[in-house]
């Protein structure tokens, strides 16, 4: 079975700062890897997806990640962070096993300070 | 183009009560599935339907239970609620087949039960 874990609950940056968030991966077969970022009393937004097309894959906002398979890793980074960025972050894989099932990581809180 | 709907935003229901969320998927998606998100368990994935037919389902009690309309919208409902139903019952839509894997997801439902 697929799974995904996220290092670090919480994660705090200064205003123009590197995020860097981190997101292993647990697959058998080549998976396909999501991030989502969410916003307080929201929903869930795609930031970006990776589907084998391309290892290194941008997304909305300017957040990047990149496929490591040596390293079972896709963690997901931006540059210069904005407070704007100040939310929770999901890492996610589906499963290929038929269906559509989402296995979500646990979540990473990014704080932006000034 | 319209983004996945869900009803109500907020809902406060009394344990033994039973409840129905609804969903409207984006226009042209036949693919709907439903997630449970807590403090404590974080992002679950309770079920999908694809086509009025049940798909995959998460591993929840027989109390959670879900169907979908010829028009793509579904509905979840959990009978007999607990207090530890509590939680952001999340909805998610994707267009199958077309080689896009993004999964688009809705505001969600607040499900409080006292």
């Amino acid at each position: 079975a697929q799974s995904v874990t996220q290092l670090g609950s919480h994660v705090s940056v200064s205003e123009g700062a590197l995020v860097l968030l981190r997101c292993n991966y647990s697959s058998s077969v080549p998976p396909y890897l999501f991030w989502y970022v969410q916003y307080p009393n929201q929903g869930l937004q795609l930031l970006l997806k990776y589907t084998s097309a391309a290892t290194l894959v941008k997304g909305i906002n300017g957040f990047e990640a990149e496929f490591k398979k040596s390293e079972t890793s896709f963690h997901l980074t931006k540059p210069s962070a904005h407070m704007s960025d100040a939310a929770e972050y999901f890492c996610a894989v589906r499963s290929t096993g038929g269906g559509n099932k989402l296995t979500f990581g646990t979540g990473t809180q990014l704080k932006v300070e000034l | 183009k319209a983004g996945v709907t869900q009803t109500p935003r907020y809902l406060i229901k009394t344990r033994g009560q039973q409840v129905t969320l609804s969903c409207s998927p984006i226009s042209g998606h036949r693919s709907v599935s439903w997630y449970q998100q807590t403090p404590g368990q974080g992002l679950q994935f309770l079920f999908e339907y694809f086509s009025e037919t049940q798909r995959n389902k998460g591993n929840f009690p027989g109390r959670f239970s879900g169907r979908q309309f010829s028009n793509s919208r579904s509905e979840m409902n959990v009978s007999t609620l607990e207090l530890g139903d509590s939680a952001l019952y999340l909805c998610a839509s994707r267009s199958d087949g077309d080689g896009n894997y993004g999964y688009t997801f809705g505001s969600g439902t607040r499900l409080t039960v006292v």
